[in-house]
Parts: C-alpha cells; structure tokens; sequence
C-alpha cells in the first residue's frame, strides 16, 4: 500500500542533542514538507523541497535542517540551535508542482518529539 | 501578512446535532481554500477544498462546505454529527497554484457527547 512512514512515532532525547526524524514515501510524489504542531498554534511549516537535492526553508525553520537525496526520502534533524523542540511533527507529501491540497495531500503519522 | 482564524478552540456537540464550525481568511485575493481533519495522535486527512466556481463544496464523510467572499469565510457543516466525528479540525489556506505554504489555522476540537 501506498503511503508515508514516520519513524519513530515516539522519541526522547537529552537537551543539547540533535535528532533525526525519518520521513519516507512510495507515492511517488516530488513535493515533501515538514511541519510542526504544537497546541492551539495549529501546523507551521519548517521546510520543504519539491524536487531532490533542493529545497527551501519554511516559516520556521532555525534550529532545523534537512536533506533531499532521494526522491523517497525527507529527513528533518532537529539540532540544539532549536530552543524549544518538543513538539508534533508531521511530513507530508503532494504531486509535483502542486502545493499539498490541490491534489489530496498525504500526511504521515506524525513523530512526538520530547526533549528532556 | 496572511493569516487563517478559526474563533472557536473547543466545540461540543451531542450526536445527531448539526455541527459548524467557523474559518475566516485575511488575503488580498481569494485564496485556495481546504478543511483538514486529524484524530488525536495521528495525520491529518483532507475533508475537502474550494478552488473556485461554486461556493458550496462537498467533502468526505458528509462534510460540506460553503465560501462567502463578502465575509472572507469558510465554514465547515455536517447536518448530523456522529461520534466518530469526535477531532481536531483544521482550515487551511494556499495563496495560489504556486503557494507551497499551506497556512493553517490554530485548529478546533470537536467532542460530541452521547
């Protein structure tokens, strides 16, 4: 079956380190995103990249970094610039040149993110 | 700058009511407009979106939606909820065709009592 896959769904780190998250698709789609979620504030953007080995920063994106070296595959790593990481996040996907919703977008799982 | 308000955070509502919940957009231009729903711990799936022609769109699971320019509103209506209804709502908006940052809204939860 088609879909994203976020790995892990829980995950705890020490303050001051950086952690991955892993975002993976098999829709075949160009277009992946990042998002944060946190408590009445609903999603916001970190980062997004429409095609491999290119993508550009959200709303939010310091303290975060990513790569986009397979068409399959979108890894958010929070790093320790991040001052509060504890948080929802959730990778998306969508058709190529298509903002996600025109088409119906995919949303994964989503990985909570606690930080202690 | 642009900006999504959903004005109401909680919204209860016994089964078989009819359930709206609000969504006003502050854009220059009309924008492409989507409702989202997310059960607690999950993803979020689309319930449907207006692009353009008519106002009232038809979504998922018996969700509607109507787009009132004059108001710079998008409504989200179900005549008859059902428990499995109970979730966290979101609208969302995109600038345009080229507008890869969906802006959404802080979101409303919904809870329906028996």
């Amino acid at each position: 079956d088609g879909g994203i896959t976020q790995s892990p769904k829980y995950l705890f780190r020490k303050e001051g380190q950086n952690v991955t998250l892993s975002c993976e698709q098999n829709l075949n789609h160009d277009a992946m995103y990042w998002y944060r979620q946190d408590p009445g504030q609903g999603l916001r953007l970190i980062y997004y990249s429409q095609i491999v080995n290119d993508f550009q920063k959200g709303d939010i994106a310091e303290g975060y970094s990513v790569s986009r070296e397979k068409k399959e595959s979108f890894p958010l790593t929070v790093t320790s610039a991040q001052k509060n990481p504890t948080a929802f996040y959730l990778c998306a996907s969508s058709i190529a040149g298509r903002p996600p919703g025109l088409n119906e977008a995919f949303f994964g799982q989503g990985t909570r993110l606690t930080v202690v | 700058a642009q900006s999504v308000t959903q004005p109401d955070i909680h919204i209860t509502v016994s089964e078989g009511a009819s359930l709206e919940l609000r969504c006003n957009y502050s854009y220059g231009a009309t924008p492409y407009l989507f409702w989202y729903v997310q059960s607690p711990g999950q993803g979020l799936q689309l319930l449907l979106k207006y692009f353009s022609g008519d106002t009232l769109v038809q979504g998922i699971k018996g969700f509607e939606a109507e787009f009132k320019r004059s108001q710079s509103s998008f409504n989200l209506r179900k005549p008859s909820v059902h428990w499995s209804d109970a979730a966290e709502y979101f609208c969302a908006v995109a600038l345009g065709s080229n507008d890869y940052k969906l802006s959404f809204g802080a979101g409303t939860t919904v809870t329906v009592r028996a």
